[in-house]
């Protein structure tokens, strides 16, 4: 079965400083991976998707993630990260067909320090 | 951009009580889904509708869930009879073609007294 698994369940990060966020999933055949960011008491949003194509994909607010096959893992990176970015982080993966439910993390909250 | 919409945001209902939440897809899209979100935990998928019917639905989604689309634009969630075990977050999402990224609405907090 599908899962995804974010090692850390809280991260705090200085203000400036670079930030990666770990996610690992498993998957029988190439999956389609994602990252979303809740903000408290806010809805999901969307931050980037990868699906075939370039390991190294770009999102919105600055964040990208690399697909790594052999390592089955998908993790968020940013190179300097604001106080905004607070917020909690979520990696999920699609199981495929026309459904395409998703299938998330317990999430990693991310607290910046100024 | 185009946004789901839902409706009410909190919503507090007591036990055994039937409770409908609300939710406006985008219009073009095609494929709607309800997941939730109890405190603390990670999102989990409930069910997903196409063609005006279930197309998957998880051990969550028993007999006491039920899903439509009345009129080509609303999508509704209904519980028949709720539990103190109810008490989540619900989130609406919405997919053009079934294979990539959802838009999410920003909820609807259940709470069950």
């Amino acid at each position: 079965a599908q899962s995804v698994t974010q090692p850390d369940i809280h991260i705090t990060v200085s203000e400036g400083a670079s930030l990666e966020l770990r996610c690992n999933y498993s998957y029988g055949a190439t999956p389609y991976l994602f990252w979303y960011v809740q903000s408290p008491g806010q809805g999901l949003q969307l931050l980037l998707k990868y699906f075939s194509g370039d390991t190294l994909v770009q999102g919105i607010k600055g964040f990208e993630a690399e697909f790594k096959r052999s390592q089955s893992s998908f993790n968020l990176r940013k190179p300097s990260v604001h106080w905004s970015d607070a917020a909690e982080y979520f990696c999920a993966v699609g199981s495929g067909g026309a459904t395409n439910k998703l299938i998330f993390g317990t999430g990693t909250l991310l607290a910046v320090q100024p | 951009e185009p946004e789901v919409t839902q409706t009410p945001s909190h919503q507090v209902t007591q036990m055994g009580q039937e409770v409908i939440l609300r939710c406006v897809p985008i219009s073009n899209h095609l494929y709607f889904y309800w997941y939730r979100q109890i405190l603390g935990q990670k999102v989990e998928f409930l069910v997903s509708f196409y063609n005006n019917e279930i197309s998957e639905k998880s051990e969550i989604f028993d007999d006491q869930f039920s899903v439509e689309r009345p009129d080509g634009s609303n999508f509704t969630l209904k519980i028949r009879s709720t539990k103190l075990e109810d008490s989540a977050m619900y989130f609406c999402a919405s997919n053009e073609q079934g294979r990539y990224g959802y838009t999410f609405g920003s909820g609807t907090r259940l709470t069950v007294v």
